[in-house]
């Protein structure tokens, strides 16, 4: 059975850092590419970021270029979001999603993460 | 940016209703196009993959169709535990896209 379980949420100010971490098992992690997807509260679906299954290609929205970034551990199964400069519209559940060829087929249950001062 | 424009935004429907969702995308996604449902307080589930297949373990009563830049979702008789917001998801072009989502609610 796919599983994939965030970690790392919480509460943070703006302007601070924060790591998300996503464990990864029930398929051949090495084999998938990855991808963050978070949700604001009340709001719809937003697309964050993507890497590709060895990590050589990565792909983020606009609004998070050069303040997040998205990375993996193969040997540990593991997805990761540095998130910097955090804002307060970054504010949102962050899911954890495995991308193939039929898009984001499996979902994490998602974490909380709330920019505030 | 593709625009993935959902409609209507609220639906009502009696149980065994045949309902129909709706979604535009502003430009031709070449049938790159997923629905997930996502019921209260839980992560989305894939429901159907670009256009038409049905993802392992949904219900037959769950149908797509589409191409170019029309795509619908089809419940053929509308369940109590259909009640959900419906997103529909552009996988073409980068950014990948979803969009606002319908509320599916039971009359």
């Amino acid at each position: 059975e796919v599983q994939l379980v965030e970690s790392g949420g919480g509460l943070v100010q703006p302007g601070r850092s924060m790591k998300l971490s996503c464990a990864a098992s029930g398929f051949t992690f090495s084999n998938y590419g990855m991808a963050w997807v978070r949700q604001a509260p009340t709001k719809g679906l937003e697309w964050v970021a993507t890497i590709s299954y060895d990590g050589s290609s990565t792909y983020y929205r606009d609004s998070v270029k050069g303040r997040f970034t998205i990375s993996r551990d193969n040997a540990k199964s593991t997805l990761y979001l540095q998130m910097n400069s955090l804002r307060s519209e970054d504010t949102a559940t962050y899911y954890c999603t495995r991308e193939g060829r039929r898009g984001f087929d499996y979902w994490g249950q998602g974490v909380m993460v709330t920019v505030s001062s | 940016d593709i625009q993935m424009t959902q409609s209507p935004s609220v639906l009502s429907a009696s149980v065994g209703d045949r309902v129909t969702l709706n979604c535009k995308a502003s430009q031709n996604i070449n049938k790159y196009l997923n629905w997930y449902q996502q019921k209260l307080g839980e992560a989305p589930k894939l429901l159907i993959y670009n256009t038409n297949n049905l993802q392992t373990g949904i219900p037959s009563r769950f149908s797509g169709s589409g191409s170019g830049t029309d795509y619908t979702l089809t419940i053929s008789s509308l369940q109590p535990e259909d009640v959900a917001t419906y997103f529909c998801f552009q996988h073409n072009s980068w950014p990948l896209t979803f969009g606002s989502g319908t509320k599916l609610e039971i009359k």
